[in-house]
């Protein structure tokens, strides 16, 4: 089974912060995603990689940024945290690049106060 | 008009009914298409794939209907375990990367 994990299921932080949020799959899927879902938006591509120190912007990466120096890991990092960055954080990873199934990791609850 | 589109719902169904519901697209040379399950404060799980021939596993059919742009999830005999949103995906294009894009989901909840 493939295992996507992230490094927490609750984070609160203060506007301003510097905020990381990590994934980690363990079935060496070359492809890396992270959303961010919010009610009746539904997922909305943040950033995602298809390949170590490769990155690509998604439908909404303002304010966000990410990091690939390893092939099971991709981070995402909110420069400057705002209350519009509340939001519910998944991370996916999928074998082969575009159309193929992702599978998503448990999520991160972000609230930035 | 929205690239995937879903009935938000919500959906109320009695135990043991059948019900569908469908998922339109807005791109014709779209491929790939997929039908997630994501319960309440959880993530996406994968249900079933979506093949041009269409497809069953157990109680769930999944069809695919690309004169109409359409894919379409049917759920017989639900459980209350059924109760949960059911988004689909479909494969889309942006700037020339290829991606999965999501509906927003439909909320189905199964009434003893």
């Amino acid at each position: 089974d493939v295992k996507v994990t992230q490094s927490s299921r609750y984070l609160v932080k203060r506007t301003g912060e510097k905020v990381f949020l990590e994934c980690v799959q363990d079935m060496d899927h070359e492809n890396m995603f992270w959303y961010r879902q919010d009610p009746g938006l539904g997922l909305r591509l943040i950033y995602f990689s298809y390949d170590v120190k490769m990155k690509e912007k998604g439908d909404i990466p303002e304010g966000y940024s990410v990091s690939r120096e390893k092939k099971e890991r991709f981070s995402l990092i909110l420069e400057s945290a705002s209350t519009n960055q509340t939001s519910m954080y998944l991370c996916a990873s999928s074998q082969r690049e575009g159309g193929y199934e992702q599978y998503f990791g448990p999520g991160t609850r972000l609230t930035v106060t | 008009r929205k690239e995937v589109e879903q009935d938000p719902g919500p959906f109320n169904v009695p135990e043991g009914a059948t019900v569908a519901f469908n998922c339109t697209y807005s791109n014709s040379a779209s491929q790939s298409f997929f039908w997630y399950r994501q319960d309440c404060r959880k993530e996406p799980k994968l249900l079933m794939s979506v093949y041009s021939s269409g497809n069953e596993d157990g109680r769930f059919t999944a069809q695919l209907n690309r004169a109409s742009q359409y894919i379409s999830l049917l759920i017989r005999d639900s459980k209350l375990s059924d109760s949960a949103t059911y988004l689909c995906a479909v494969n889309m294009w942006n700037f020339g990367n290829e991606k999965l894009t999501f509906g927003t989901g439909t909320r189905l909840t199964i009434i003893p």
